[in-house]
């Protein structure tokens, strides 16, 4: 167990929805990292927060976008979704945000688009 | 194009013998170096990183890796595979440095133990 959760664990929605992903980092760590990982695009990142901020942006789509709140949690925005983004959307925290710590995975969100 | 790339997309091994999985980059300065491992349906794991200095580095589990400048790889290593082992290994690089704060991972290789 990295500590670190993601809710919910399966979720399924139609294409044109909005979803919401919510991801609670290690207590202690600041930043969050949300990672997309397809059979067509691999594993990529998305968008990474720090203390509330904004601190890289990966491959985010337009469609998507996230917020990292005052206690820390993060929550990942995907709207008018599309069959191509049936996913399983990765959160990971780490200490100070920099590339150098050590990035805690949670287990994942599965979302499936039909 | 910079790239990272993991030419072996699946591996069959036997319990107890020895086991390389390859990772390329292509990136021109050093860039931060990573292994991730992925259990069937769970999150990832961070094995082992590199940023600068002895090149042989050791992980958990019994995994290390060496960074190899002039080939520009780094190929994870493990003496004696276990069942437990069977999972998916993922190479990652943070190009430049680490000075985008962004990890480029591979495509992942399929690691089987056969008993």
């Amino acid at each position: 167990d990295s500590g670190v959760t993601q809710t919910p664990k399966h979720l399924i929605t139609a294409t044109g929805q909005r979803v919401t992903l919510r991801c609670s980092p290690r207590s202690g760590d600041l930043s969050v990292y949300w990672y997309q990982q397809s059979l067509d695009q691999g594993l990529q990142f998305l968008i990474q927060y720090y203390n509330g901020e904004e601190r890289a942006k990966g491959n985010i789509l337009e469609r998507f976008s996230a917020q990292q709140f005052p206690d820390l949690h993060s929550e990942l925005n995907l709207s008018s979704l599309e069959l191509g983004d049936s996913a399983l959307y990765f959160c990971a925290s780490s200490v100070s945000g920099h590339i150098s710590d050590t990035q805690y995975f949670g287990p994942g969100t599965r979302l499936t688009v039909l | 194009a910079q790239s990272v790339t993991q030419p072996d997309i699946h591996i069959t091994v036997s319990e107890g013998a020895s086991l390389e999985l390859r990772c390329n980059y292509s990136y021109g300065a050093t860039p931060y170096l990573f292994w991730y491992v992925q259990s069937p349906g769970q999150g990832l794991q961070l094995l082992l990183k590199y940023f600068s200095g002895d090149t042989l580095v050791q992980g958990i589990k019994g995994f290390e890796a060496e960074f190899k400048r002039s080939q520009s790889s780094f190929n994870l290593r493990k003496p004696s595979v276990h069942w437990s082992d069977a999972a998916e290994y993922f190479c990652a690089v943070a190009p430049y440095g680490g000075a985008t704060n962004k990890l480029i991972f591979g495509t992942g290789t399929l690691l089987a133990v056969q008993p």
